[in-house]
C-alpha cells in the first residue's frame, strides 16, 4: 500500500498569515493515464470531510481562492495565502492513483 | 443539490453483523461510483470500500476483506455495506462518499462492545 506521511502533524498559526501543509508518499503518484491523483480534505470537528483540492492542485466547487495545491510526483503541498478563524480544523491528504486509497494521517491546525 | 445519509449505526456485540445504508439524491446515482471511509474515534479515516457504477465490481481494504461487503440498489438510489464478525476496532463514524470524494455524508456511528 502506498504509504502518506503529513508534516507537521500539529500546525499553529496566525489569523492572517500563510500557512502550509506538506503531504509525501513512498512512491510516484503519477498515474498510468498522465494524472496525478492527490487531493486535499478538511474536517471541522463533529463534521465530515470535506474536498479542497482534487488532482493535486484543481479547486473544488465553492472553495476559496487563497487554498491552493501543489506539487509532483511523490511531494505535495497544500497553501493557504492567509488563514481565517473558519480555516481550524483537520486537514487530511489522499491519494487515489494506486489501489488501495490511502490517507495521510491529518495535520491538526489550530490558532 | 448532492446529498448523501447514513443509517444503520449503532451499538453491537463482537462477532454480530450489522448492514449501514447510505440514501443519495441530488444526481443520476446510477452513474456513480460510492466508497465507505470509517473514522475511529480521534483518529484519522481510513478508506475500506469501493463499487463502481454498476455494481458488478467492488473492492476492498485488507482490514475488512472477507468481512465487509459493499452493495447498491441502483432503482432505490441506495448502498450498502453489510458487516460481519464485527470487532471492537471496528467501532468508528461510517461514511457513505461519492467516487472523487467530493461529496460526504454526515457519518453514523458504529460501536462495537461487549
Amino acid at each position: 500500500d502506498v504509504a502518506m506521511t503529513q508534516t507537521p502533524l500539529s500546525l499553529p498559526v496566525t489569523l492572517g498569515q500563510p500557512a502550509s501543509i506538506s503531504c509525501r508518499s513512498n512512491q510516484s503518484l503519477v498515474h498510468l493515464n498522465g494524472q496525478t491523483y492527490v487531493s486535499w480534505l478538511h474536517q471541522r470537528p463533529g463534521q465530515p470531510p470535506r474536498l479542497l483540492i482534487h488532482k493535486t492542485s484543481a479547486r473544488f466547487s465553492g472553495v476559496p481562492d487563497r487554498f491552493s495545491g501543489s506539487g509532483a510526483g511523490t511531494d505535495f503541498t497544500l497553501t493557504i495565502s492567509g488563514v481565517e478563524v473558519e480555516d481550524v480544523g483537520t486537514y487530511y491528504c489522499v491519494q487515489a492513483t494506486h489501489f488501495p486509497w490511502t490517507f495521510g494521517p491529518g495535520t491538526r491546525m489550530e490558532i | 443539490q448532492v446529498q448523501l445519509v447514513e443509517s444503520g449505526g449503532g451499538v453491537v456485540r463482537p462477532g454480530r453483523s450489522l448492514r449501514l445504508s447510505c440514501t443519495a439524491s441530488g444526481f443520476v446515482f446510477s452513474n456513480q461510483g460510492f466508497h465507505w471511509v470509517r473514522q475511529a474515534p480521534g483518529k484519522g479515516l481510513e478508506w475500506l470500500a469501493v463499487i463502481w457504477r454498476d455494481g458488478l465490481k467492488s473492492d476492498y481494504a485488507a482490514s475488512v476483506r472477507g468481512r465487509f461487503t459493499i452493495s447498491r440498489d441502483n432503482s432505490r438510489n441506495l448502498l450498502f455495506l453489510e458487516m460481519n464478525s464485527l470487532k471492537v476496532e471496528d467501532t468508528a463514524v461510517y461514511f457513505c462518499v461519492h467516487s472523487a470524494f467530493d461529496f460526504w455524508g454526515p457519518g453514523t456511528l458504529v460501536s462495537v462492545s461487549s
